[in-house]
């Protein structure tokens, strides 16, 4: 069964420093997405991409990250410079364009520690 | 910004009972999704709900968009122990590329 796949599982960072965070969406899904959870909390729409460009992003997703679909299988999401308070699960989610049912397919998520 | 309020909180039920949960909304969704979410994985949708008033089924589950757009239901009949997680409605509001809203989530933990 096709799947979203995402690496690192986990990363340990000091703060300040720059992450970069990969998935690899289903292979003919055209939508792509970042959410985040924080511990114990919901899960929060970060930013879509389509057609090589954002289509939204909440007001989470500052300048200080960005995504990318630099070869056309991996989507990556890059905090620049990172906080405390980007510690979290990052899911990163795809969805097929022909089947307009909403369902998104979820990867495992990345599990970010900044200390 | 839309918020989705979920009960309850969770639930500490016996193997075999059944479970109710709910989810509103402060505004109004065009498709409501159910996603259960185990320790250390993504969500994983359970149920897709297209219009207002659909009651739709998947094997134990059955979920129900409300008449209003606003509200939607859970039920999960005769529980078993791989139902434990966390349940997390979700709203859509138009188009292929929109984005999920996502509730605060009800944690179901099943007792033999």
């Amino acid at each position: 069964e096709p799947e979203v796949t995402q690496t690192p599982s986990h990363q340990v960072t000091q703060m300040g420093q720059e992450v970069i965070l990969r998935c690899v969406p289903i292979s003919n899904h055209l939508y792509f997405y970042w959410y985040r959870q924080i511990l114990g909390q919901k899960v929060e729409f970060l930013v879509s991409f389509y057609n090589n460009e954002i289509s939204e992003k909440s007001e989470i997703f500052d300048d200080q990250f960005s995504v990318e679909r630099p070869d056309g299988s991996n989507f990556t999401l890059k905090i620049r410079s990172t906080k405390l308070e980007d510690s979290a699960m990052y899911f990163c989610a795809s969805k097929s364009f022909l089947i307009d049912t909403g369902e998104l397919f979820f990867g495992e998520g990345s599990r970010l520690t900044v200390l | 910004g839309q918020q989705l309020n979920q009960s309850p909180q969770s639930m500490f039920i016996q193997e075999g009972e059944d479970v109710s949960m709910n989810c509103t909304s402060s505004s109004i969704f065009n498709t409501w999704l159910w996603y259960k979410q185990e320790p250390g994985e993504g969500p994983v949708l359970l149920i897709a709900l297209y219009k207002a008033g659909e009651l739709t089924s998947n094997g134990r589950l059955t979920a129900q968009f409300g008449i209003t757009r606003k509200d939607s239901f859970l039920n999960i009949s005769a529980s078993i122990p791989s139902d434990v997680g966390i349940y997390f409605c979700a709203g859509q509001l138009t188009g292929t590329a929109s984005k999920l809203t996502f509730g605060t989530g009800t944690r179901l933990q099943v007792t033999l």
